[in-house]
C-alpha cells in the first residue's frame, strides 16, 4: 500500500545533540512537508519542498534543516540551536496541485532532556 | 495572510447527539478548505475537502461540512455521534491563486471531541 513512513516512532536525545527524523513516501508525490505539533497549538509548518533539490522555510524553521535529494525522501534534522525541540513531528506529502490534500505519516515523538 | 480559527478547544457530546465543530477562515482569495481527524499518537487523516465544486461537502464516517462564504465558515457536522468519533479535529485552509499564501496549508488549533455514553 502507498503511504508515508516516519521513523522512529519515539526518539530520545540529550540536549545539545543533533537528531535526524526520517520521512519516506511511495505515493509519487512532488511536494513534502514537515510540521511540528504542540498541545493546543495546532500544526506549525517547519519546512516544505515542492520539488526535488528545492525547499522553503515555513513559519518556524529556526533550529531545523532539511534536504530533498530524492523525490521519496525528506529528512528533517533538529539541531542543537532549536530551543524547545521536544514535540510531535509530522511529515506529509501531496501531489502539489492546489486542491490536493496532504497525506500524513504517523509522526515521530521527540523528547530531548 | 490566511488564517483559521476553530471555536472551542474542547467539545463534549453524548452518543447519538449532533456533532458541530466550528471553523472560520480568513483568506484574501477563494480558499481550499479541509477537515482532518487525529487519533492519539497518530498522524492526521483527511475527513473531507472543499474545492469550490459544491458548498455542502460529504466526507468519511458520516461527517459533512458546509462552506458559507458570507460567514467565512466551514463548520463540520455529524447527525449522530459515535464513541469512535472521539478524537481531535483540525480545520485547514490553503490559499488559492493570486494570494501570497498560495499552496501553503494553514491549520487551526484543533478541537478535541469527547463522546459520552
Amino acid at each position: 500500500d502507498g503511504g508515508i513512513t516516519q521513523s522512529p516512532k519515539y526518539l530520545f536525545r540529550k540536549e545539545g545533540q543533533n537528531v535526524t527524523l526520517s520521512c519516506e513516501q511511495n505515493l509519487n508525490h512532488d511536494a513534502m512537508y514537515w510540521y511540528r505539533q504542540d498541545p493546543g497549538q495546532g500544526l506549525r509548518l517547519i519546512y516544505y519542498s515542492q520539488i526535488v533539490n528545492d525547499f522553503q522555510k515555513g513559519d518556524i524553521a529556526e533550529g531545523y534543516s532539511v534536504s530533498r535529494e530524492k523525490k521519496e525522501s525528506f529528512p528533517l534534522t533538529v539541531t542543537s540551536a532549536q530551543k524547545n525541540p521536544t514535540a510531535f513531528y509530522l511529515c506529509a506529502s501531496s501531489s502539489g496541485r492546489i486542491n490536493s490534500p496532504l497525506h500524513f505519516g504517523n509522526g515521530t515523538r521527540l523528547t530531548v532532556t | 495572510a490566511q488564517s483559521v480559527t476553530q471555536l472551542g478547544s474542547h467539545v463534549s457530546v453524548s452518543e447519538g447527539a449532533l456533532v458541530l465543530l466550528r471553523c472560520n477562515y480568513s483568506s484574501s482569495v477563494p480558499p481550499y478548505l479541509f477537515w482532518y481527524v487525529q487519533y492519539p499518537n497518530q498522524g492526521l487523516q483527511l475527513l473531507l475537502k472543499y474545492t469550490s465544486a459544491a458548498t455542502l461537502v460529504k466526507g468519511i464516517n458520516g461527517f459533512e461540512a458546509e462552506f458559507k462564504k458570507s460567514e467565512t465558515s466551514f463548520h463540520l457536522t455529524k447527525p449522530s455521534a459515535h464513541m469512535s468519533d472521539a478524537a481531535e479535529y483540525f480545520c485547514a485552509v490553503r490559499g488559492g491563486a493570486g494570494g501570497t499564501s498560495y499552496g501553503k496549508l494553514t491549520f487551526g488549533q484543533g478541537t478535541i471531541l469527547t463522546v459520552h455514553p
